[in-house]
């Protein structure tokens, strides 16, 4: 099946700091990316949805700006989680889709990243 | 507002012994249902996607059901392995929502020696 990776798998940043989380289809197209985030013994929550090339659409309640979402290509969409609170800490997932499949495309996701802020 | 329920929370059997999970959803336009394995600390894998008109779909020791009329799925594990511990989500799309995901909150599975 597809694979979609994330780097990193673990990052721990100081309050206050940028940290970039990178998610890559590594042997198919991925037309749209998904950025989701989990807390412990919940359900992922869709953050944003990108289409490469163009801008991402994000969720209700989702900030834009602190969460910069950047999809340049077709395998590779990025997470910038900007002026990182403790509160940010949590297992951030990436899914990737090739909607060309049509209605029943399979989404595909990465391993997660966890993030912690000190 | 789209839903999806997932019973039981939370499920421990003996290894070898087959358990069936239950997932009710409110999710319209219905496009398709999907159940994922998902382990602690990694991402969901796909166990099986089921259209409207796809009343059973089998990937080895799991056996996903779906009924659209009553909106109601299962997922059958048969002969439970340690590896099968992990949690496992239901996941219903709507058609045209650009394959927007409704989540179940998922049942942890322990399976013990």
């Amino acid at each position: 099946g597809a694979v979609v990776s994330q780097h990193p798998s673990r990052v721990i940043c100081k309050s206050g700091t940028s940290v970039k989380i990178e998610c890559r289809s590594l042997d198919f197209q991925a037309t749209t990316m998904f950025w989701y985030r989990q807390f412990p013994k919940q359900s992922l929550m869709l953050m944003a949805t990108s289409n490469e090339g163009s801008k991402a659409t994000y969720e209700q309640g989702v900030e834009k700006d602190k969460f910069l979402i950047n999809h340049a290509s077709l395998t590779l969409s990025t997470l910038t989680v900007t002026s990182a609170h403790p509160e940010d800490s949590s297992f951030y997932i990436c899914s990737a889709s090739d909607i060309r499949q049509g209605e029943s495309y399979e989404q595909y996701f990465g391993p997660g990243t966890r993030l912690t802020v000190t | 507002k789209n839903q999806v329920e997932q019973s039981p929370q939370s499920l421990i059997i003996l290894e070898g012994k087959n358990c069936t999970l239950q997932c009710n959803y409110t999710v319209s336009p219905f496009s398709n249902l999907r159940w994922y394995k998902q382990d602690t600390g990694r991402g969901p894998v796909s166990l099986t996607i089921m259209t409207f008109s796809e009343n059973t779909k089998s990937n080895g020791r799991y056996t996903a059901t779906l009924d659209a009329d009553t909106k109601q799925s299962s997922l059958h594990i048969t002969a439970s392995q340690l590896s099968d511990s992990a949690s496992y989500i239901c996941v219903v799309s709507s058609l045209g929502g650009g394959n927007k995901l409704t989540f179940g909150t998922g049942t942890q599975l322990k399976v013990e020696l």
